[in-house]
C-alpha cells in the first residue's frame, strides 16, 4: 500500500511563532487531506489539497504532486493550535471515498 | 447541527462479549467509514462503505463486521471482543461540498476497553 511519512513527529513552539509540517507520500494520489486532532480527541478536516495551494486564515497548505509531498503552514500560532496534525492520502486508481491512508501525525504543542 | 453521531462514547467489555457501535450522519454523504486509533498512531481503516448497500474491507477488518443500514447509518459489530481490540473507534462520512472540495466529517469517537 501507499506509505505516508510525516515530519517532524513532535514540535514545540511559543505562541506567535510560525511552523511548517511536512507530509511525504510514496505514490501518486488523487486525494490528500490535512486533519487536526485537538487534545480532546476531536478530528477536524482542515484541507482537501491533492495539488496546489490553499489558505484558510492562519493556516495554508501546498501540495507538489509531482514530487509527492505536501506542506502545512501555521502562522502566528496560538495555544488552540495544539494537538496532532495528520496527513492522509488516497492513491490514484482508488475511488474517492475509499482507502484513505493516514500518516502517524505531528504532535504540536504551543506554549503561552 | 449537521454532523456524525456515534454511540456509545465509552464502553468496557469482557473478553468474548459482543457489542455494536452505532453511527449516523446527516451530511447526505454517500461514503462512510470505521477507523480505529491506537495510542501514538494514526487512524487505520477497518471497513468502509462507498454507497448504501455496499461495504468493503479496509486495512484491519479481522474481528469486525459492518452493516450499512441505509444512507445515514453504518454500524460496526464486534462478535467476540478481544483485548487487542481495545482502542478508540471513529466513524466518519465523506463527500463533495459543491465547491470542488472533498471533505470528511468525524464522530467524536468511542473509547473501548476489553478486559
Amino acid at each position: 500500500g501507499i506509505q505516508v511519512e510525516q515530519s517532524p513527529p513532535d514540535l514545540i513552539l511559543q505562541e506567535g511563532a510560525n511552523s511548517t509540517l511536512r507530509c511525504n507520500f510514496s505514490d501518486s494520489v488523487n486525494n490528500l487531506q490535512w486533519f487536526h486532532q485537538n487534545p480532546w480527541g476531536q478530528l477536524i478536516n482542515l484541507f482537501y489539497i491533492p495539488s496546489g495551494t490553499k489558505q484558510n486564515g492562519r493556516l495554508s497548505a501546498t501540495t507538489v504532486a509531482t514530487e509527492r509531498y505536501s506542506l502545512l503552514y501555521i502562522s502566528s500560532s496560538q495555544t488552540t493550535d495544539s494537538g496532532v496534525y495528520f496527513c492522509a492520502v488516497e492513491r490514484v486508481g482508488e475511488t474517492s471515498g475509499s482507502r484513505l491512508t493516514f500518516g502517524e501525525g505531528t504532535q504540536l504543542t504551543v506554549n503561552p | 447541527n449537521a454532523g456524525v453521531t456515534q454511540t456509545p462514547k465509552f464502553q468496557v467489555l469482557k473478553t468474548g462479549q459482543s457489542m455494536t457501535l452505532q453511527c449516523a450522519q446527516d451530511m447526505n454523504h454517500n461514503s462512510m467509514y470505521w477507523y480505529r486509533q491506537d495510542p501514538g498512531m494514526g487512524l487505520r481503516l477497518i471497513y468502509y462503505s462507498a454507497s448504501e448497500g455496499t461495504t468493503d474491507k479496509g486495512e484491519v477488518p479481522n474481528g469486525y463486521n459492518v452493516s450499512r443500514l441505509n444512507k445515514r447509518e453504518f454500524s460496526l459489530r464486534l462478535e467476540s471482543a478481544a483485548p487487542s481490540q481495545t482502542s478508540v473507534y471513529f466513524c466518519a462520512s465523506s463527500g463533495w461540498d459543491g465547491l470542488g472540495n472533498y471533505g470528511y466529517t468525524f464522530g467524536s469517537g468511542t473509547r473501548l476497553t476489553v478486559v
